[in-house]
């Protein structure tokens, strides 16, 4: 499975734009990229996901890089809510043995 | 209504008891998955069913046994418990394919004394 590097920890104040780097040098042409996060106490959350465009949803929006080899996810406007552990992962599209395989991920602090 | 429920949310427990944890989803999902988070906060994959079938297995020691009664429903049984298996077990679902999401349970913390 191809990997991905994140920053361990990002800082945000509220209501800033939160810009979260991942790097996946290795991608393949059919690997989709997701994002996860996981909440304090909580069990992991899909955030969004995206395969070459940039994609955006209510949570986030997903910046892709033309060469597919790094993507950002973006929150527009951070909340506390926010602070969790960011996960950037890659699906082959074509895998018969589909599963999420997690990193270490990004912890994320928001400040008020 | 929740849309995938474990249970029970805690379980203490004494070296060498057998126990179970239950998860069931209401998502209409095909795919469902047993995740280890230990104290490190790593999570990692133990198994994946489709349909009720075994699709993943994971270098996880005989003592966890999953079981699929239906493709709502996926719970996993641990024989001779041991201090190692204490961590937070996840249950997730999805529709099989790289395209869809994961939708998790909110976890049991299982606590071996």
């Amino acid at each position: 499975d191809a990997k991905t590097t994140q920053p361990n920890s990002m800082e945000s104040n509220e209501e800033e734009p939160v810009h979260l780097p991942c790097n996946h040098s290795t991608i393949s042409g059919t690997d989709y990229i997701h994002w996860y996060r996981q909440l304090p106490s909580q069990g992991p959350e899909y955030v969004i996901h995206g395969l070459t465009s940039n994609v955006n949803n209510r949570m986030a929006s997903l910046a892709i890089a033309e060469d597919r080899k790094s993507s950002t996810l973006i929150l527009h406007r951070a909340t506390l809510r926010d602070a969790a552990v960011y996960y950037c992962i890659l699906r082959d599209r074509f895998s018969n043995t589909d599963k999420l395989i997690f990193g270490t991920g990004t912890r994320l602090q928001v400040f008020p | 209504d929740t849309a995938v429920s474990q249970t029970p949310k805690y379980l203490v427990t004494q070296m060498g008891n057998d126990k179970s944890i239950k998860c069931e989803q209401n998502l209409g999902h095909d795919t469902m998955y047993w995740y280890k988070q230990d104290s490190k906060k790593f999570l990692k994959i133990m198994f994946s069913y489709n349909n009720k079938e075994l699709i993943i297995n994971e270098t996880v020691p005989n003592r966890f046994s999953p079981k699929s009664p239906d493709k709502a429903h996926l719970n996993l049984h641990i024989n001779s418990l041991e201090l190692g298996d204490s961590a937070v077990y996840f249950c997730a679902s999805s529709r099989l394919g790289q395209g869809y999401g994961y939708t998790f349970g909110s976890g049991t913390r299982l606590t071996v004394v």
